[in-house]
């Protein structure tokens, strides 16, 4: 089964600032990631698949890279409301694996 | 507009049984694959299941491997997980969900399973 390894599990940044998250792969899931955004209480909301395609209505502050076995999610300039909890998901390989998660929270 | 709507949650003891249900609408139930995810309580995401279009693929975590049943009624617009010999770590909400693979991105609110005696 593959693993997904993101990092880091947490992470302090203020309104602004630029920030990045990244997914490692045990071994190569070509462009087959997509990232997800979780707020408590509610379902996952996705942001990124296929690696680096936006999903329709994200704000284009949301960025994702990578291919193979190293990913990454930028968030250009923070907004109040990206204060959340972010998670990988490879989907080239059955089953499929999240990464552990990221949760973002404000300084 | 599209709807997903997971009910049969509930507490159980364990050991025990239960049928999820996921209510599909506003889409062609039997052209897209599904998916159940699930989340304990403070804890990650975790893939569970996934199924075809038609029902004749299945997959599976290997933590739930042998317990439970994904299946579907594309004649009831209805996906459904039967989670069979259930155990502590098996307490979550159960999601169901586009695959992963899909353009589209749609989830239910959940159903949340309790297992505990």
């Amino acid at each position: 089964d593959i693993q997904m390894t993101q990092s880091p599990s947490s992470l302090s940044a203020s309104v602004g600032d630029r920030v990045t998250i990244t997914c490692r792969a045990s071994q190569g899931i070509t462009s087959d990631l997509g990232w997800y955004q979780q707020k408590p209480g509610k379902a996952p909301k996705r942001l990124i698949y296929a690696a680096s395609t936006l999903q329709s209505g994200v704000p284009s502050r949301f960025s994702g890279s990578g291919s193979g076995t190293e990913f990454t999610l930028t968030i250009s300039s923070l907004h109040p409301e990206d204060f959340s909890t972010y998670y990988c998901l490879q989907y080239n390989t059955y089953p499929c694996s999240f990464g552990q998660g990221t949760k973002l929270e404000s300084k | 507009e599209v709807q997903l709507l997971e009910s049969g949650g509930g507490l159980v003891q364990p050991g025990g049984s239960l049928r999820l249900s996921c209510a599909a609408s506003g889409f062609t139930f039997s052209g897209y694959d599904m998916t159940w995810v699930r989340q304990a309580p403070g804890k990650g995401l975790e893939w569970v299941s996934g199924i075809s279009g038609s029902g004749d693929r299945t997959y599976y975590a290997d933590s739930v491997k042998g317990r439970f049943t994904i299946s579907r009624d594309n004649s009831k617009n209805t996906l459904y997980l039967q989670i069979n010999s259930l155990r502590a770590e098996d307490t979550a909400v159960y999601y169901c969900a586009f695959p992963p693979e899909s353009s589209f991105d749609y989830w239910g609110q959940g159903t949340l399973v309790t297992v505990s005696s």
